[in-house]
């Protein structure tokens, strides 16, 4: 158990819906970041967050949204999905702004039918 | 724009033999480099990290080599076992604290 807790683990939903992954942070990490891995891709830097503020912007489509929340958590927001979300979202957290890496959750895996 | 790429999309080794994972970089300003391990179904975990001040970093069977004048990185897994079948990242710190994450190369360790 790495600290960072992501729920849900898997997640299938039709085109054009709505879901929200959540992402608790390691206790006493105040960053946190979202990732993407699609099939036999790397991972892709979606958004960060620190202490509640949006402060770094990737390739995220504007379809997704994101937000860190007073008590540190975070949820990835995405919406109209379509076939080519499918993939792995994982979140991580750090301290520091990230300065000696970052610890991952075991990550959502989402299905688009 | 990837910043740090991993060319080779899998590698496969015998058990006891030596593992070599490569990583290039762009950014000259990078100063610190990560490698992640990861395996089906859960999240990357760090395994061994570099700074830009060092050549060299070794822990255990893991031993990860910087060459900053050819911004190269590799990881060395000595000997290496089943159990390192995986799919590694490499990550590079740029000056914004920022990681950027390479592509994976997934090792497979035969028996």
């Amino acid at each position: 158990d790495s600290g960072v807790t992501q729920t849900p683990k898997h997640l299938i939903t039709a085109t054009g819906q709505r879901v929200t992954l959540r992402c608790s942070p390691r206790s006493g990490d105040l960053s946190v970041y979202w990732y993407q891995q699609s099939l036999d891709q790397g991972l892709q830097f979606l958004i960060q967050y620190y202490n509640g503020e949006e402060r770094a912007k990737g390739n995220i489509l504007e379809r997704f949204s994101a937000q860190q929340f007073p008590d540190l958590h975070s949820e990835l927001n995405l919406s109209s999905l379509e076939l080519g979300d499918s993939a792995l979202y994982f979140c991580a957290s750090s301290n520091r702004q990230g300065s000696y890496g970052y610890t991952f959750g075991s990550g959502t895996r989402l299905t688009v039918v | 724009d990837q910043q740090v790429k991993q060319n080779s999309p899998s590698l496969s080794v015998q058990e006891g033999r030596i593992s070599i994972l490569n990583c290039d970089y762009t950014n000259s300003m990078f100063d610190y480099f990560l490698w992640y391990k990861k395996y089906p179904a859960e999240g990357p975990t760090f395994l061994i990290s570099i700074s830009s001040i060092k050549d060299k970093n070794e822990d255990g069977r893991f031993t990860v080599f910087l060459n900053k004048s050819a911004k190269h990185l590799s990881l060395h897994i000595v000997p290496s076992q089943p159990g390192d079948s995986a799919v590694y990242f490499c990550a590079a710190r740029n000056n914004f604290n920022k990681f950027y994450f390479g592509s994976g190369t997934k090792l497979n360790v035969k028996p």
